[in-house]
């Protein structure tokens, strides 16, 4: 069975600019969340998305948001970048989000913001 | 709300000695804590994971953690420590009561595990 795959691995942007993450979850999973990691903050949960609808969100400003399509695939778009956005960016997914359901990560997608 | 503390952002240990990863928690409700692994440029694998079944808890690699409610601990041990455990290892606590839905898990900083040979 396939893992979740995020494209693209590595982004590089400017300040200003939007820029969009793509994660396909693993077959038969229908919950996909979205991490930031950065050093200085850690893991940070963005939020999660089930049924093409957004369950639950974290702390981020509006500037990030995403959607999920009815094949479960998952995109999350952040407008207007900022330094601070650069970031690890890892996309899991579980068959449905449940409290016992096993997450499983991507590989991540690497942006840099100049 | 729910937070991660681990103790020591970097642990150095000899190839074969015992491998102790800290793990505090805090939360308003039973918790659900999860120990991942992560290797340079992957994502997170689980370790393990507690769900109040038993607090002494299997995973993989030979790993394993205890939960101790009265300590709030849920520290990661391995008896022996190989150079392929070197990675960064993250601990995690999740409460969802929701009724449905990922709250999103609440992890810690990180702890970077060097294996010296």
């Amino acid at each position: 069975k396939a893992g979740v795959t995020q494209t693209p691995r590595y982004l590089i942007k400017t300040r200003g600019q939007q820029v969009t993450l793509s994660c396909s979850p693993i077959s038969g999973h229908r919950s996909v969340s979205w991490y930031q990691q950065t050093p200085g903050q850690g893991l940070q949960f963005l939020f999660e998305y089930f049924s093409e609808t957004q369950r639950n969100k974290g702390n981020f400003p509006g500037r990030f948001s995403g959607r999920q399509f009815s094949n479960s695939r998952s995109e999350m778009n952040v407008s207007t970048l900022e330094l601070g956005d650069s970031a690890l960016y890892l996309c899991a997914s579980s068959l449905e989000g449940r409290d016992l359901d096993e997450q499983f990560f991507g590989p991540g997608t690497r942006l840099t913001v100049l | 709300a729910q937070s991660v503390t681990q103790l020591g952002s970097h642990v150095s240990v000899s190839e074969g000695a015992l491998v102790l990863l800290r793990c505090n928690y805090s939360s308003s409700v039973p918790p659900y804590l999860f120990w991942y692994v992560q290797y340079p440029n992957q994502g997170l694998q689980l370790l393990l994971k507690y769900t109040s079944a038993a607090t002494l808890v299997k995973g993989i690699n030979g790993f394993e953690a205890e939960f101790k409610k009265s300590e709030t601990s849920f520290h990661l041990t391995k008896p022996s420590a190989h150079m392929s455990d070197a990675a960064e290892y993250f601990c995690a606590v999740s409460a969802s009561f929701s009724g449905g839905g990922a709250d999103g898990l609440t992890f810690g900083k990180g702890t970077h595990l060097i294996i010296q040979p």
